[in-house]
């Protein structure tokens, strides 16, 4: 069974650009989560969307933002790059029970560079 | 503002010794904790998970201590094997499917 995939696995922009993370989750999940890994600080709670909906957000401005397709794959866009977007950012899934516990399982992340 | 906070980077153990990665959090409404373990190139993968109403649970050589009071988690693992290098990661959810993870920590096993 295929695991959580994202694309592109590197990507280079500059300041100002806009810059689209995808993600494919594990099939039959339909909860997707973002996050952004920058350097030296742990994983920084993004956005998690379920059945299509916006669920939560963390605490990040609206530049920061995404959408999830009627096949639960997501796309996260970030507007008016910064060089402190530069960072990891990954993607999880997990099957959306409604269960508030569930695990989830990763991608490989996107390593987005600002220049 | 760092919530969950995993204050050694690294950690050598020696093989068939304990490893002991500690994890300390500053929410009280932290509910529900995980530990995640990450090799180069991958996305973590789940290790194992505790609630806040427990405070020990095992799974074979993961065990993963729970002190509320101190607001301090632990992630035991014995013996220690030269596959469980790799960085791990702690996390604590908040209402919302909000999870916080710590910096990590990565363990070096020595055989």
């Amino acid at each position: 069974e295929a695991g959580v995939t994202q694309s592109p696995t590197h990507l280079i922009k500059t300041r100002g650009q806009q810059a689209t993370l995808r993600c494919s989750p594990i099939s039959g999940h339909t909860s997707v989560y973002w996050y952004q890994q920058a350097l030296g600080l742990g994983l920084q709670f993004l956005l998690w969307y379920d059945e299509g909906e916006e669920r939560n957000r963390g605490n990040f401005p609206p530049r920061f933002s995404g959408r999830q397709f009627p096949n639960y794959s997501s796309e996260l866009n970030v507007n008016a790059l910064e060089l402190e977007d530069s960072a990891l950012y990954l993607c999880a899934s997990s099957p959306g029970t409604g269960l508030r516990q569930e695990t989830q399982y990763f991608g490989p992340g996107t390593r987005l560079l600002v220049l | 503002d760092q919530q969950v906070k995993q204050n050694s980077p690294s950690l050598s153990v020696q093989e068939g010794r304990i490893s002991i990665l500690n994890c300390d959090y500053t929410n009280s409404m932290f509910d529900y904790f995980l530990w995640y373990k990450k090799y180069p190139a991958e996305g973590p993968t789940f290790l194992i998970s505790i609630s806040s109403i427990k405070d020990k649970n095992e799974d074979g050589r993961f065990t993963v201590f729970l002190n509320k009071s101190a607001k301090h988690l632990s992630l035991h693992i014995v013996p220690s094997q030269p596959g469980d290098s790799a960085v791990y990661f702690c996390a604590a959810c908040l209402y919302g499917n909000q999870f916080y993870f710590g910096t990590g920590t990565s363990l070096t096993v020595i055989p």
